[in-house]
């Protein structure tokens, strides 16, 4: 079975500043894909980005980009120029694989950027 | 391009009440599941389903039933409300194996 582990529950950073967001994760399938999730303080989930194994690329959505690296089941999340608008809980998950699956999310890494 | 549409927004009740949340999907995706989220906690999952027909039981699923009579509706049923069950509700719908999960709004229940 998959498991998604984020080991930071709190980080707090400087506006401006790069960030980083640790996730690991353990499957024994060979393609998969990987997702952020974004959840600011309206409750709203917003998928932030997602990385499919099979590419050796890392994903990149503006100011969010992933270091993925398959070996070590590691899929990091890092925001640069971090904006206050930021601020929200972060949630690493794996979608469902099959039809026993389910959607597998991290306990949530919870972000504060300050002014 | 509707998404995932959950009602109602906000919702209060009295303990021994009855409702239905309701959950449609216009996407076409197998997969839909029921989580609660607890103030400061992440996402625990209430229910799931992968396909019309099929239901089965996530991480937390007293108190509460689902049916999948259809592809596209996925409504969560509270049988006799009390107060633990007082969270933030969010349905979610996916394609198996696939290339995200798509969140309803969330429903903020408060059970009284």
């Amino acid at each position: 079975a998959q498991t998604v582990t984020q080991s930071q529950p709190e980080m707090s950073v400087q506006e401006a500043e790069t960030v980083t967001l640790s996730c690991t994760y353990d499957t024994s399938e060979s393609n998969y894909y990987l997702f952020w999730y974004k959840q600011p303080p309206s409750r709203q989930m917003i998928l932030v980005i997602r990385q499919e194994a099979y590419k050796q690329q890392n994903a990149t959505e503006n100011r969010f980009s992933v270091n993925f690296q398959k070996a070590a089941k590691s899929f990091s999340l890092k925001i640069s120029d971090s904006q206050l608008g930021d601020t929200a809980m972060y949630f690493c998950a794996f979608p469902p694989r099959g039809r026993d699956d389910k959607i597998i999310f991290g306990k949530g890494t919870r972000l504060h950027i300050l002014p | 391009n509707a998404g995932v549409t959950q009602t109602p927004k906000f919702q209060v009740l009295k303990t021994g009440q009855s409702m239905t949340l309701q959950c449609a999907q216009d996407m076409n995706h197998e997969y839909m599941s029921w989580y609660r989220q607890d103030p400061g906690m992440g996402l625990r999952l209430i229910h799931y389903s992968v396909g019309a027909g099929i239901t089965d039981q996530g991480e937390v699923p007293n108190g509460y039933n689902v049916s999948r009579s259809t592809t596209e509706d996925f409504p969560l049923r509270l049988l006799s409300a009390a107060p633990s069950q007082t969270s933030v509700y969010f349905c979610a719908s996916s394609p198996v194996g696939g290339r995200g999960a798509f969140f309803g709004q969330g429903t903020r229940l408060t059970v009284v």
